[in-house]
């Protein structure tokens, strides 16, 4: 199906451990996004990448890595994860400036 | 840096009532707009968008939104809700031409709709 896919959709880990958020979209937009989800700060931008290889950061980028080797994945490692980062993650993609296309999210929880 | 203000949190209203969602957006430079509906446990919806053109922009589900230039705002509005439209409303913004292509989000309204 063509979209925007993210997996898994709820994950609980344990503080410390690393975590990958997987988001993969079928439509070979050049421009990929990461935002988390918070009550009280609505979405905040964690890390954006304009292509393949290309990735800078957002707004709250401490404590996640990404990589996108490929146009269509864009994948976000907490590599340690804290409480603080107990959030909605939402993927999201565009191929222009005139439209973004979200994921359904993935609920994360850290005990 | 752009910036965008919700500025109510919750807005309560009667089912076939008129509602407005207020947005102001701050930016030195010409941006693109958007509105997105979240409905509970959901992903985000695209309701309408301003990128250039009229300033009365019409969306899905019976909203439209005007842009005001001068008053740098972009209020969302409704004739008549209903129970269905309750939700979680986001304003965000773009840059005109920009090379980041990032979404700068505001806070959300929940918008509550009672019988």
């Amino acid at each position: 199906d063509a979209g925007i896919t993210q997996s898994p959709r709820y994950k609980i880990t344990e503080t410390g451990r690393q975590v990958t958020l997987m988001c993969h979209q079928t439509w070979s937009h050049s421009y990929m996004f990461w935002y988390r989800q918070d009550l009280g700060h609505g979405l905040r931008l964690i890390y954006y990448s304009a292509a393949a290889d290309i990735t800078d950061k957002g707004e709250v980028p401490d404590g996640y890595v990404v990589s996108r080797s490929k146009t269509e994945n864009f994948p976000l490692t907490l590599e340690s994860a804290t409480r603080s980062q107990t959030s909605v993650y939402f993927c999201a993609s565009s191929e222009s400036l005139g439209g973004w296309d979200f994921g359904p999210g993935t609920r994360l929880t850290v005990t | 840096a752009q910036s965008v203000t919700q500025l109510d949190s919750q807005v309560p209203v009667f089912e076939e009532a008129p509602v407005e969602l207020r947005c102001n957006y701050s930016s030195s430079v010409s941006v693109y707009l958007f509105w997105y509906v979240q409905y509970p446990n959901q992903g985000l919806q695209l309701l309408l968008k301003y990128l250039s053109g009229s300033t009365l922009v019409k969306g899905i589900n019976g909203f439209e939104a005007e842009f005001n230039k001068s008053q740098t705002s972009f209020h969302l509005r409704k004739p008549s809700v209903h129970i269905s439209d309750t939700a979680e409303y986001f304003c965000a913004v773009s840059l005109y031409g920009g090379s980041q292509g990032n979404l700068i989000f505001g806070k959300g309204t929940k918008l509550s709709v009672k019988p």
